[in-house]
């Protein structure tokens, strides 16, 4: 079964930028898409975005449009979310998840990878 | 705020059926889709598009569609269904995608 990989937990100061990655098992992510979905403490989920490792289409969150960037090295099957002048607010849990369908609105976020703390402190 | 209106808690008897409704304009015209999250742990997919049940989840869990809120059903509640539960959505366009606020089932 698919598994997503994700990097360890971060710590960085309020400014600064951060990547976080998200490797597939198998080593591809094929034609699937990759959602990240980040969880401030004791919050629920927020949608951070999504893209497609093979047509290359991105989608952000409206709150996060410009500090944002996903991206994916297909041919090491990997994804990346760089976020970039980090306020303690962006203090979260960020989650990697494939999605069912992109291209027929089966927006489902089937395969989850276990979560990359990131924690924003002066 | 959240765009999916989700009841911060339901609390129900082991055996009983916990109703977890997710309420919006949007889901008119998407699809919604729930998540079960345990504590300390990543979300997983409990039911897709209204209705399927993803393969590996009991069929206890089951979800319906009524104009613009969306239900999940738990019949027959265990002890190990108490979680945080994620209703997930879609803008009119497509773009972006929403979650509920979520809501906390407490089995007694």
């Amino acid at each position: 079964q698919e598994q997503l990989v994700q990097s360890g937990a971060e710590v960085k100061k309020p400014g600064s930028s951060v990547k976080v990655s998200c490797k597939a098992s198998g080593g591809t992510f094929g034609s699937y898409a990759v959602s990240w979905v980040r969880q401030a403490p004791g919050q629920g989920l927020e949608w951070v975005g999504v893209m497609s490792p093979m047509f290359g289409t991105v989608y952000y969150a409206q709150d996060l449009q410009g500090r944002v960037t996903l991206s994916a090295d297909e041919s090491a099957g990997t994804a990346y979310m760089d976020l970039s002048s980090l306020t303690s607010e962006d203090t979260a849990m960020y989650y990697c998840a494939r999605v069912s369908g992109l291209l027929n609105g089966d927006y489902s976020l089937d395969v989850w990878g276990k979560g990359t703390t990131v924690k924003v402190s002066s | 705020s959240s765009d999916l209106t989700q009841p911060p808690s339901v609390s129900v008897s082991t055996g009983q059926t916990a109703r977890i409704t997710c309420s919006g304009n949007t889901v008119r015209k998407q699809y919604v889709f729930w998540y079960q999250q345990r504590p300390g742990q990543a979300p997983i997919l409990i039911m897709s598009k209204d209705n399927e049940r993803p393969s590996g989840i009991p069929e206890r869990f089951s979800g319906s569609s009524s104009g613009a809120t969306v239900t999940l059903t738990i019949s027959a509640v265990q002890a190990e269904d108490e979680a945080d539960y994620y209703c997930q959505s879609a803008a009119d366009s497509g773009f972006p995608w929403l979650f509920g606020g979520g809501t906390k089932l407490t089995v007694l």
